[in-house]
């Protein structure tokens, strides 16, 4: 156990459902993470929020939302699901706003849309 | 072309080879990172590097920031070796949290 939580593990919806992803980080981190793994584009980031804050954005699309909590627990929003949008999702973890100092992944939520 | 490349992108060998697995980069970076990835899609990051060289058991992970290139090495490689390392490096400008990755290097090792 890595100590970031992820749930659900998998999540099977159809196109056009909104679905949410949430993500506990290690105790004491400030920092989530969050990435999207599919098939034909590898992993990519998509965006960081540092105690409750957006940090950084990289390719998320505008379906797509997310936030962090007061408890720090972060939640990704995919709303108006397309296939392509099959993919694992990973958040991560870090107790500062970077990653140069350490940080972990969670085990990851395997999103399948048909 | 992609920001981060690796090669090989696929690798097999005999249990006890020493393995090298290479990544270049194109980009400023101020970090970069080795992670591994198992089958079963669990990601651990391995090591972060901005210069020299780190080594945590069998693993050893070089960079050479003016060539923009680092390695990762194994060595007496063994079965549970097996998995996907991936490159990623982070910008060099401050602030700028975005890792970018390689497309990785599947490892299998045959015992």
């Amino acid at each position: 156990d890595s100590g970031v939580t992820q749930t659900p593990k998998h999540l099977i919806t159809a196109t056009g459902q909104r679905v949410t992803l949430r993500c506990s980080p290690r105790s004491g981190d400030l920092s989530v993470y969050w990435y999207q793994q599919s098939l034909d584009q590898g992993l990519q980031f998509l965006i960081q929020y540092y105690n409750g804050e957006e940090r950084a954005k990289g390719n998320i699309l505008e379906r797509f939302s997310a936030q962090q909590f007061p408890d720090l627990h972060s939640e990704l929003n995919l709303s108006s699901l397309e296939l392509g949008d099959s993919a694992l999702y990973f958040c991560a973890s870090s107790v500062m706003d970077t990653t140069n100092y350490g940080y972990t992944f969670g085990s990851g939520t395997r999103l399948t849309v048909v | 072309k992609n920001e981060v490349e690796q090669s090989p992108q696929n690798l097999t060998a005999q249990e006890g080879e020493f393995i090298t697995i290479n990544c270049s980069y194109s980009v400023g970076i101020s970090a970069l990172h080795w992670l591994q990835q198992h089958p079963g899609g669990g990601i651990v990051s391995l090591f972060m590097l901005s210069s020299g060289k780190k080594k945590h058991g069998r693993l050893i992970a070089t960079i050479n920031i003016q060539e923009k290139h680092s390695s990762l090495h194994i060595t007496a490689s063994h079965p549970r070796d097996s998995a996907v390392y991936i490159c990623a490096v982070l910008g060099a400008n401050f602030g700028n949290e975005k890792l970018t990755f390689g497309t990785g290097t599947r490892l299998t090792i045959i015992p």
